[in-house]
């Protein structure tokens, strides 16, 4: 267990609707990330929250965004869904000391678009 | 700019022998690598890291990689697979570049493990 959770576990919506995931980071890492994992694009870096400011982003496409509150845990929000959004989301967190700190990640969020 | 690339998208071993796990990166500054291993229905588990302290690293459950700067390698090696090393393993790369792209982990497509008994 990575101490980073992320509900819910499953996700199945239809195309054009709107869903949000959740993360809850370990105790005490100021930092989150969202990655995305698909068959056909791999493992891809989404974005970066740190202490509730966004501080890196990757390849996200406009219908998604992300915050990170106050608790330091994290939303990410998918909307317009495509077929091609189903993935699996993982988020992970880190103490943020350092650029190679590690990165812990959370089980998933499986995100099927019907 | 930085990339991965995981050369075998499955390995195959026998139980007891020699896991090599092949990753060549790209980077325009010196880099930072990580393996981390996924087993089914979880989420990634870091097995070690190269963080430019020391060129061979030694990480959990008997895995090592060694950073080869004149290769643009770092393999991941393990003496003797057991069966419960059965897993997809990922090859990740980060730098100092700067910039929006601070602690971004860019991965390779994976090497899915077998370890037959």
């Amino acid at each position: 267990d990575s101490g980073v959770t992320q509900t819910p576990k499953h996700l199945i919506t239809a195309t054009g609707q709107r869903v949000t995931l959740r993360c809850s980071p370990r105790s005490g890492d100021l930092s989150v990330y969202w990655y995305q994992q698909s068959l056909d694009q791999g493992l891809q870096f989404l974005i970066q929250y740190y202490n509730g400011e966004e501080r890196a982003k990757g390849n996200i496409l406009e219908r998604f965004s992300a915050q990170q509150f106050p608790d330091l845990h994290s939303e990410l929000n998918l909307s317009s869904l495509e077929l091609g959004d189903s993935a699996l989301y993982f988020c992970a967190s880190s103490a943020d000391r350092g650029i190679t700190d590690t990165q812990y990640f959370g089980p998933g969020t499986r995100l099927t678009v019907l | 700019a930085q990339s991965v690339t995981q050369l075998g998208s499955h390995v195959s071993v026998s139980e007891g022998a020699l896991v090599l796990l092949r990753c060549n990166y790209s980077s325009s500054v010196p880099p930072y690598l990580f393996w981390y291993v996924q087993y089914p229905n979880q989420g990634l588990q870091l097995l070690l890291k190269y963080t430019s302290a020391a060129t061979l690293v030694k990480g959990i459950n008997g895995f090592e990689a060694e950073f080869k700067k004149s290769e643009t390698s770092f393999h991941l090696t393990k003496p003797s697979a057991h069966m419960s090393d059965a897993a997809e393993y990922f090859c990740a790369v980060t730098n100092n570049a700067g910039g929006t792209s601070y602690g971004k982990l860019t991965f390779g497509q994976g090497t899915i493990l077998t370890v037959h008994p």
